[in-house]
């Protein structure tokens, strides 16, 4: 089954710096999605990435696929405290088949 | 985006009561909606996959007979946590397949607690 992997697990920045976040795979990765998750809520979409060395961009947050399609990376520019919470990737296990397996998650804090 | 609902947000039963979540697809029909249990501070994990007018898709290791999922129309699904006991306690999460964009987009959750 395929797994993911999310790093770091957690992260504290100060506001208005850059930060990363990956999403690694050891198998090909179909359908990444990342989503953004306040604690005891459901999760916000951001983005979906289908093709090897896509990238998509909303307002500061920009989301790459690499050309292997088995590692991604969210990259989140002049944080702010609004985007403080937990990341999450999510793939399809297998190709087409909607259901998606996620990563543990990254726990973003964000000090003013 | 397309909006994914859940009702109730929150529950508290009695141990061996049974409890229904809702999740509706509000702005859009949904063949193929997701059902996933998340405990605190960790991922979600995937229960089953609701189909509409047929039977759900259970993953490995979660009982069809404690969990029961209806996918009655195309905005619509059910699932019934059957005599809950403490350990059921836990945050559940719907989500449903956008077709034509092929996004998939998370309701809000249900807080369930058993005591």
């Amino acid at each position: 089954s395929q797994e993911l992997e999310q790093s770091p697990q957690s992260l504290i920045v100060q506001e208005g710096k850059n930060l990363t976040i990956n999403c690694t795979s050891s198998k090909t990765l179909y359908g990444l999605y990342w989503y953004k998750q306040k604690y005891g809520e459901g999760l916000i979409f951001l983005m979906m990435l289908q093709k090897g060395g896509e990238e998509k961009s909303h307002e500061k947050i920009t989301a790459k696929l690499d050309e292997k399609k088995q590692q991604s990376s969210l990259h989140i520019t002049a944080s702010q405290p609004s985007h403080a919470g937990i990341y999450l990737c999510g793939a399809e296990s297998i190709q087409g088949a909607q259901k998606l397996v996620f990563g543990q998650g990254t726990r973003l804090t964000i000090n003013p | 985006g397309a909006v994914v609902s859940q009702h109730p947000s929150w529950v508290i039963c009695k141990s061996g009561t049974s409890v229904k979540i809702e999740c509706r697809s509000l702005d859009f029909q949904a063949t193929t909606m997701f059902w996933y249990r998340q405990f605190p501070k960790q991922s979600l994990m995937l229960m089953a996959t609701s189909n509409e007018g047929s039977k759900a898709t259970y993953e490995q290791g979660v009982e069809k007979d404690k969990f029961l999922i209806n996918h009655a129309s195309l905005t619509l699904s059910t699932l019934t946590v059957t005599s809950a006991h403490p350990e059921d306690s836990s945050f559940y999460i719907c989500s449903a397949r956008d077709s034509p964009i092929y996004t998939q987009y998370f309701g809000p959750g249900t807080r369930l607690t058993v005591l």
